[in-house]
């Protein structure tokens, strides 16, 4: 079992719906998770970051985090065509030593 | 704040040569550095996570003496790939973690290396 686990997709949406992204942790004493967006050639840049169980909303993202189901998502609101990039889902381990990335998911937005 | 630059953002050189690329934390003194590697359409690896003052710790399946690592400051940590052979050719990404974080890692732009 991968530490952490990602769709690698591609998802597609259209243009306006919610996008949700999935990621699934093995470390039960994870704290921390992230998520990335990485465009085409480019590096990662942070998008968000959660600690707590439940959700964090910033802007058109929203993060939720269920450490009893080792599960952690994040929903793009109003989907654009420039969201369109690999989404990465990141866990930092017990005792926060080490980041664990996962492959990320691939989304596409239609116009 | 929290930026992260790299230097080349890619460079070319001959079979052999060795290169050595630059990250810096540009606005904060970073805790730890860490070197990654991605392949086209392929994920990111880790190499390796250097802390100013002491050695580098490389991931299984790295080669230290061909991946050097130097991290002189607080704001500076260096990857040279010694005898460049064209199977090294690929992304290399540096990120930077800050003080009083929770880990998030801040990336530089990356430096796109071809061997020929």
């Amino acid at each position: 079992q991968k530490e952490v686990e990602q769709n690698s997709g591609p998802l597609s949406v259209p243009e306006g719906a919610i996008a949700s992204l999935n990621c699934t942790y093995s470390d039960r004493g994870s704290q921390s998770f992230f998520w990335y967006r990485q465009y085409s050639g480019k590096s990662p840049e942070l998008i968000m970051f959660i600690y707590s169980n439940g959700d964090k909303e910033d802007g058109r993202f929203t993060a939720q985090l269920n450490k009893a189901s080792q599960y952690v998502s994040l929903l793009i609101r109003d989907s654009q065509p420039s969201d369109s990039a690999t989404y990465l889902c990141a866990v930092t381990s017990t005792g926060g030593f080490k980041t664990i990335f996962g492959a990320g998911t691939r989304l596409f937005v239609k116009a | 704040g929290a930026v992260v630059s790299q230097h080349p953002s890619w460079v070319i050189c001959k079979s052999g040569t060795s290169v050595k690329i630059e990250c810096r934390s540009l606005d904060f003194q970073a805790t730890t550095m860490f070197w990654y590697r991605q392949f086209p359409k392929q994920s990111l690896m880790l190499m390796a996570t250097s802390n100013e003052g002491s050695k580098a710790t490389y991931e299984q399946g790295v080669e230290k003496d061909k991946f050097l690592i130097n991290h002189a400051s607080l704001t500076l940590s260096t990857l040279t790939v010694t005898s460049a052979h064209p199977e090294d050719s690929s992304f290399y990404i540096c990120s930077a973690t800050r003080p009083g974080g929770r880990n998030e890692q801040f990336f530089g732009p990356g430096t796109r290396l071809t061997v020929l």
